[in-house]
Protein backbone atom coordinates (compact mmCIF):
# COMPACT_ATOMS: atom_id res chain seq x y z
CA UNK A 1 0.00 0.00 0.00
CA UNK A 2 1.09 3.34 -0.96
CA UNK A 3 1.93 5.92 2.13
CA UNK A 4 3.17 9.62 2.40
CA UNK A 5 4.93 10.64 5.99
CA UNK A 6 5.83 14.09 6.39
CA UNK A 7 7.40 14.14 9.65
CA UNK A 8 7.06 17.69 10.48
CA UNK A 9 3.79 18.65 11.94
CA UNK A 10 5.23 22.38 12.28
CA UNK A 11 7.89 24.24 11.53
CA UNK A 12 8.89 27.96 12.02
CA UNK A 13 10.76 29.84 9.92
CA UNK A 14 12.06 33.14 9.70
CA UNK A 15 11.51 35.59 6.92
CA UNK A 16 14.05 35.38 4.50
CA UNK A 17 15.40 32.13 5.68
CA UNK A 18 15.47 29.13 3.16
CA UNK A 19 12.82 26.52 3.97
CA UNK A 20 12.64 22.68 3.16
CA UNK A 21 9.97 20.38 3.79
CA UNK A 22 10.43 16.71 4.23
CA UNK A 23 8.09 14.68 2.73
CA UNK A 24 9.20 10.40 2.64
CA UNK A 25 6.75 7.96 0.94
CA UNK A 26 6.35 4.67 -0.07
CA UNK A 27 5.02 3.31 -3.67
CA UNK A 28 5.72 0.23 -5.38
CA UNK A 29 6.21 1.45 -8.91
CA UNK A 30 7.40 4.76 -10.30
CA UNK A 31 5.31 7.31 -8.18
CA UNK A 32 3.76 10.22 -9.28
CA UNK A 33 4.77 13.17 -6.68
CA UNK A 34 2.83 16.37 -5.42
CA UNK A 35 3.10 19.40 -3.05
CA UNK A 36 0.06 20.98 -2.06
CA UNK A 37 -0.67 24.25 -0.28
CA UNK A 38 -3.34 25.27 1.88
CA UNK A 39 -4.00 28.79 3.35
CA UNK A 40 -6.38 29.27 6.34
CA UNK A 41 -9.39 29.24 4.80
CA UNK A 42 -8.82 27.65 1.38
CA UNK A 43 -8.96 24.89 -0.80
CA UNK A 44 -5.94 23.34 -1.48
CA UNK A 45 -3.51 24.35 -4.90
CA UNK A 46 -0.89 22.93 -6.20
CA UNK A 47 2.63 23.91 -5.75
CA UNK A 48 4.40 21.52 -8.55
CA UNK A 49 4.05 17.89 -9.26
CA UNK A 50 6.44 15.49 -10.71
CA UNK A 51 5.71 12.66 -12.87
CA UNK A 52 8.63 12.06 -14.66
CA UNK A 53 11.90 13.27 -16.42
CA UNK A 54 14.43 15.69 -14.62
CA UNK A 55 14.45 15.04 -10.75
CA UNK A 56 13.95 18.77 -10.49
CA UNK A 57 11.46 20.42 -10.28
CA UNK A 58 9.96 23.58 -10.51
CA UNK A 59 6.70 25.25 -9.12
CA UNK A 60 4.99 28.02 -8.67
CA UNK A 61 5.60 30.90 -5.81
CA UNK A 62 8.72 30.16 -6.22
CA UNK A 63 8.95 26.53 -5.08
CA UNK A 64 11.25 23.81 -6.15
CA UNK A 65 11.68 19.91 -5.03
CA UNK A 66 13.64 16.94 -5.72
CA UNK A 67 12.80 13.68 -6.63
CA UNK A 68 15.06 10.86 -4.91
CA UNK A 69 14.39 7.47 -5.56
CA UNK A 70 17.17 6.02 -3.02
CA UNK A 71 15.56 7.84 -0.11
CA UNK A 72 12.00 7.78 -1.30
CA UNK A 73 11.72 11.47 -0.83
CA UNK A 74 10.03 14.33 -2.81
CA UNK A 75 11.50 17.34 -0.20
CA UNK A 76 10.03 20.82 -0.99
CA UNK A 77 12.65 23.60 -0.82
CA UNK A 78 12.41 27.69 -1.45
CA UNK A 79 15.74 29.85 -0.63
CA UNK A 80 14.11 32.91 0.80
CA UNK A 81 10.54 32.58 2.57
CA UNK A 82 7.80 35.36 2.33
CA UNK A 83 5.27 36.04 4.86
CA UNK A 84 2.46 35.21 2.91
CA UNK A 85 3.90 31.59 2.52
CA UNK A 86 2.62 30.91 5.54
CA UNK A 87 0.15 27.99 5.40
CA UNK A 88 0.00 24.22 5.61
CA UNK A 89 1.93 22.22 2.92
CA UNK A 90 0.63 18.64 1.67
CA UNK A 91 2.66 16.09 0.24
CA UNK A 92 0.83 13.17 -1.98
CA UNK A 93 1.59 10.12 -3.79
CA UNK A 94 -0.17 8.19 -6.40
CA UNK A 95 -0.40 7.30 -9.88
CA UNK A 96 -3.61 8.61 -11.08
CA UNK A 97 -5.64 11.09 -9.11
CA UNK A 98 -8.30 8.71 -8.25
CA UNK A 99 -5.52 6.73 -5.83
CA UNK A 100 -4.00 10.15 -4.57
CA UNK A 101 -2.42 9.31 -1.18
CA UNK A 102 -1.84 13.01 1.37
CA UNK A 103 0.62 13.27 3.82
CA UNK A 104 -0.92 14.61 6.94
CA UNK A 105 0.55 17.96 6.28
CA UNK A 106 3.36 20.46 7.46
CA UNK A 107 1.74 23.90 8.99
CA UNK A 108 4.61 26.39 7.84
CA UNK A 109 4.85 29.92 10.24
CA UNK A 110 6.95 32.62 9.25
CA UNK A 111 8.24 34.96 11.95
CA UNK A 112 9.14 38.80 11.42
CA UNK B 1 -16.40 33.19 -11.15
CA UNK B 2 -14.10 31.25 -9.13
CA UNK B 3 -12.59 27.79 -10.50
CA UNK B 4 -14.46 25.41 -8.16
CA UNK B 5 -17.39 26.99 -5.75
CA UNK B 6 -18.82 25.04 -2.88
CA UNK B 7 -21.62 26.19 -0.91
CA UNK B 8 -22.66 25.95 2.06
CA UNK B 9 -19.41 26.96 3.34
CA UNK B 10 -20.35 26.35 6.98
CA UNK B 11 -23.18 23.78 8.25
CA UNK B 12 -24.40 23.12 11.73
CA UNK B 13 -26.87 20.10 11.88
CA UNK B 14 -28.28 17.74 13.95
CA UNK B 15 -28.09 13.79 13.99
CA UNK B 16 -31.29 13.42 12.42
CA UNK B 17 -31.13 16.16 9.69
CA UNK B 18 -31.10 16.07 6.08
CA UNK B 19 -28.53 18.42 4.29
CA UNK B 20 -26.75 18.58 0.82
CA UNK B 21 -23.77 20.00 0.21
CA UNK B 22 -22.96 21.66 -3.91
CA UNK B 23 -20.49 22.18 -5.63
CA UNK B 24 -20.12 23.55 -9.22
CA UNK B 25 -16.72 23.71 -11.41
CA UNK B 26 -16.66 26.17 -14.13
CA UNK B 27 -13.39 24.66 -15.45
CA UNK B 28 -14.70 22.49 -18.36
CA UNK B 29 -13.34 19.63 -16.46
CA UNK B 30 -14.68 15.93 -16.77
CA UNK B 31 -13.53 14.85 -13.04
CA UNK B 32 -15.26 15.91 -9.68
CA UNK B 33 -14.31 14.38 -6.45
CA UNK B 34 -15.31 14.64 -2.75
CA UNK B 35 -12.71 14.59 -0.52
CA UNK B 36 -12.81 14.83 3.63
CA UNK B 37 -10.13 16.57 5.79
CA UNK B 38 -10.32 16.04 9.50
CA UNK B 39 -8.22 17.45 11.81
CA UNK B 40 -4.64 15.37 12.38
CA UNK B 41 -5.60 13.08 9.63
CA UNK B 42 -4.59 13.44 6.18
CA UNK B 43 -7.10 14.00 3.15
CA UNK B 44 -8.99 11.01 3.20
CA UNK B 45 -10.95 10.61 -1.33
CA UNK B 46 -14.77 9.81 -0.95
CA UNK B 47 -16.01 9.52 -3.91
CA UNK B 48 -14.74 9.65 -7.85
CA UNK B 49 -16.83 11.04 -10.71
CA UNK B 50 -15.69 10.80 -13.83
CA UNK B 51 -17.67 11.92 -16.99
CA UNK B 52 -20.95 11.89 -14.59
CA UNK B 53 -20.11 8.02 -13.86
CA UNK B 54 -19.03 7.03 -10.19
CA UNK B 55 -15.62 5.68 -10.38
CA UNK B 56 -14.53 5.37 -7.04
CA UNK B 57 -16.34 5.16 -3.97
CA UNK B 58 -14.00 4.35 -0.77
CA UNK B 59 -15.98 2.04 1.68
CA UNK B 60 -17.61 5.67 2.68
CA UNK B 61 -20.49 4.99 5.19
CA UNK B 62 -24.55 4.79 3.34
CA UNK B 63 -25.02 7.97 5.43
CA UNK B 64 -23.20 9.86 2.72
CA UNK B 65 -24.64 9.99 -0.94
CA UNK B 66 -23.69 11.68 -3.70
CA UNK B 67 -25.32 12.74 -6.99
CA UNK B 68 -23.28 14.00 -10.14
CA UNK B 69 -26.08 15.26 -12.66
CA UNK B 70 -23.85 16.73 -14.89
CA UNK B 71 -19.90 17.39 -15.47
CA UNK B 72 -20.39 20.79 -13.60
CA UNK B 73 -22.08 19.79 -10.94
CA UNK B 74 -21.81 17.49 -7.57
CA UNK B 75 -23.90 16.88 -4.22
CA UNK B 76 -22.78 15.14 -1.40
CA UNK B 77 -26.36 14.31 0.35
CA UNK B 78 -26.02 13.84 4.54
CA UNK B 79 -28.34 11.86 6.53
CA UNK B 80 -28.59 10.78 9.96
CA UNK B 81 -24.71 12.08 10.43
CA UNK B 82 -22.48 11.38 13.60
CA UNK B 83 -20.34 13.92 15.68
CA UNK B 84 -17.47 12.54 14.39
CA UNK B 85 -18.54 13.38 11.19
CA UNK B 86 -17.44 16.60 11.55
CA UNK B 87 -14.79 17.64 9.34
CA UNK B 88 -13.80 20.16 6.06
CA UNK B 89 -15.89 18.67 3.10
CA UNK B 90 -13.03 19.94 0.22
CA UNK B 91 -14.66 19.27 -3.43
CA UNK B 92 -12.03 19.35 -6.22
CA UNK B 93 -12.28 18.54 -9.83
CA UNK B 94 -9.19 17.68 -13.03
CA UNK B 95 -9.22 17.30 -16.35
CA UNK B 96 -8.88 13.79 -17.10
CA UNK B 97 -8.54 11.33 -13.99
CA UNK B 98 -4.91 10.36 -14.16
CA UNK B 99 -2.97 13.07 -15.49
CA UNK B 100 -4.65 16.48 -14.59
CA UNK B 101 -4.14 18.87 -11.92
CA UNK B 102 -6.73 18.58 -8.76
CA UNK B 103 -8.22 22.06 -8.69
CA UNK B 104 -9.65 22.21 -4.97
CA UNK B 105 -13.22 24.35 -3.85
CA UNK B 106 -12.68 26.12 -0.54
CA UNK B 107 -14.49 23.59 1.55
CA UNK B 108 -17.70 23.02 3.47
CA UNK B 109 -16.95 23.16 7.29
CA UNK B 110 -19.76 20.54 8.43
CA UNK B 111 -20.35 20.41 11.98
CA UNK B 112 -22.64 17.89 13.45
CA UNK B 113 -24.35 18.16 17.06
Amino acid sequence: AQSVTQPDIHITVSEGASLELRCNYSYGATPYLFWYVQSPGQGLQLLLKYFSGDTLVQGIKGFEAEFKRSQSSFNLRKPSVHWSDAAEYFCAVGAGYSTLTFGKGTMLLVSP
Amino acid sequence: ETGVTQTPRHLVMGMTNKKSLKCEQHLGHNAMYWYKQSAKKPLELMFVYSLEERVENNSVPSRFSPECPNSSHLFLHLHTLQPEDSALYLCASSQGQNTGELFFGEGSRLTVL
